[in-house]
């Protein structure tokens, strides 16, 4: 069983819609992730929080929102999407906050977005 | 920068035996760690082992080992007695100990045949 949980896990949406993927974690981690992924290639970073503060912002276009509410709860909001946005989106976390290198990541189920 | 390599793109093994999944590194830094992460058809990104660059004793987790060689910079992955649900997409990954950045490699997709 995973540990991190995500929501929905499949979504379909218009390129004019609105949505937003929740991710959680009750694990006491400091820092939380967002991830793209294409079939068959390995995870891209797009977004890092660290004490609930964004660190990273891999020059994401900006139809795509991140949203840290609290320690456990990582927000991904989509408004306007491509359909080259199609992809797997993982969420992962880690026990030390981004500056401190040394824990592994864990990773969510991921959702699966179709832009239509 | 840091790269990470995985030169394999498939693999195939009959059940029950051993294979050995191949990674190769580069970095200047001194302190890292390197992973392995199992990624079945289910699609959860699993984590199988953890080295860390300091420690010269080799990984091992249940059925899982690693083969680490700092100053080839290779750390390859050891699956003994394989099974079907080791079928999967594995993939190799770097952190160094300055963040949590992982640095990925391509990939290796793993099929165990009965």
């Amino acid at each position: 069983d995973t540990e991190v949980t995500q929501t929905p896990k499949h979504l379909v949406m218009g390129m004019t819609n609105k949505k937003s993927l929740k991710c959680e974690q009750h694990m006491g981690h400091r820092a939380m992730y967002w991830y793209k992924q294409k079939a068959k290639k390995p995870p891209e970073l797009m977004f890092v929080y660290s004490y609930e503060k964004l660190s990273i912002n891999e020059s994401v276009p900006s139809r795509f929102s991140p949203e840290c509410p609290n320690s456990s709860l990582l927000n991904l909001h989509l408004h306007a999407l491509q359909p080259e946005d199609s992809a797997l989106y993982l969420c992962a976390s880690s026990l030390s906050g981004w500056d401190r290198g040394n824990q592994p990541q864990h990773f969510g189920d991921g959702t699966r977005l179709s832009i239509l | 920068a840091q790269t990470v390599t995985q030169s394999q793109p498939e693999m195939s093994v009959q059940e029950a035996e051993t294979v050995t999944l191949s990674c190769t590194y580069d970095t200047s830094e001194s302190n890292y760690y390197l992973f392995w992460y199992k990624q079945p058809p289910s699609r959860q990104m699993i984590l199988v082992i953890r080295q860390e660059a300091y420690k010269q004793q080799n990984a091992t987790e249940n059925r899982f080992s690693v083969n680490f060689q700092k100053a080839a910079k290779s750390f390859s992955l050891k699956i003994s007695d394989s099974q079907l649900g080791d079928t999967a997409m594995y993939f190799c990954a770097f952190m160094t100990g300055a963040n949590s950045k992982l640095t990925f490699g391509k990939g290796i997709t793993l099929s165990v045949r009965p």
